[in-house]
């Protein structure tokens, strides 16, 4: 069954710092990813999206992802976090019926 | 270009009441998706729709939750009766026929049962 995981639940990281969340899935064939962003009672919005091609996917507010098929992950990188990027993230594939199946979800915290 | 359009935002009924959620989607977007978020979970699928027909439903709960997506356009959810676990927040998206290219979400309308 198709599935995506989370790892982090939450993760707290100092304004500047780095930052990288950690996505993997389980899918038969070759999967459509995506990293949402939520902020507090909004909904879903796109950070990026890999379908085939180049790897390193670039988004959004400074955000990329890199799709590795050895390790069926798609991990969301950004080089210098701003305290606006406190949110909760969500990486999602693209499943065989046409509906995004989610992970669970990281809580992202800066601290300034 | 507009997005997805959900009403209302907020929604606070009591257990037993009906209730019912709106969803415009993007203009052409022959596809729209209801989700059902958890608190602390991510969205799960509760049907979705091409155009007006519901090609997907196995994990709406049929006994209480019903859909329509009359002349395949704009889409509403109800439950009735509400139950407390039905608390949430529920999602509607849309996407283009071009497959998985882009999945739009609306702002949701959180529902509190008490």
């Amino acid at each position: 069954a198709q599935s995506v995981t989370q790892p982090d639940i939450h993760i707290t990281v100092s304004e500047g710092a780095s930052l990288e969340l950690r996505c993997n899935y389980s899918y038969g064939a070759t999967p459509y990813l995506f990293w949402y962003v939520q902020s507090p009672g909004q909904g879903l919005q796109l950070l990026l999206k890999y379908f085939s091609g180049d790897t390193l996917v670039q988004g959004i507010k400074g955000f990329e992802a890199e799709f590795k098929r050895s390790q069926s992950s798609f991990n969301l990188r950004k080089p210098s976090v701003h305290w606006s990027d406190a949110a909760e993230y969500f990486c999602a594939v693209g499943g065989s019926q046409g509906n995004l199946i989610f992970g669970k979800g990281t809580k992202l915290s800066v601290k300034p | 270009e507009a997005g997805v359009v959900q009403s209302p935002r907020y929604k606070i009924i009591e257990k037993k009441q009906p209730v019912a959620f709106w969803c415009n989607p993007i203009s052409g977007h022959n596809t729209l998706y209801w989700y059902r978020q958890n608190l602390g979970q991510g969205p799960e699928l509760l049907i979705r729709y091409e155009n007006e027909e519901a090609v997907d439903d196995s994990q709406l709960p049929k006994d209480r939750f019903s859909a329509e997506r009359l002349k395949g356009v704009d889409s509403t959810l109800k439950i009735q009766p509400a139950e407390l676990g039905d608390s949430a927040v529920y999602l509607c998206a849309s996407s283009p026929p071009t497959p998985r290219t882009g999945y739009t979400f609306g702002s949701g309308t959180r529902l509190t049962v008490v």
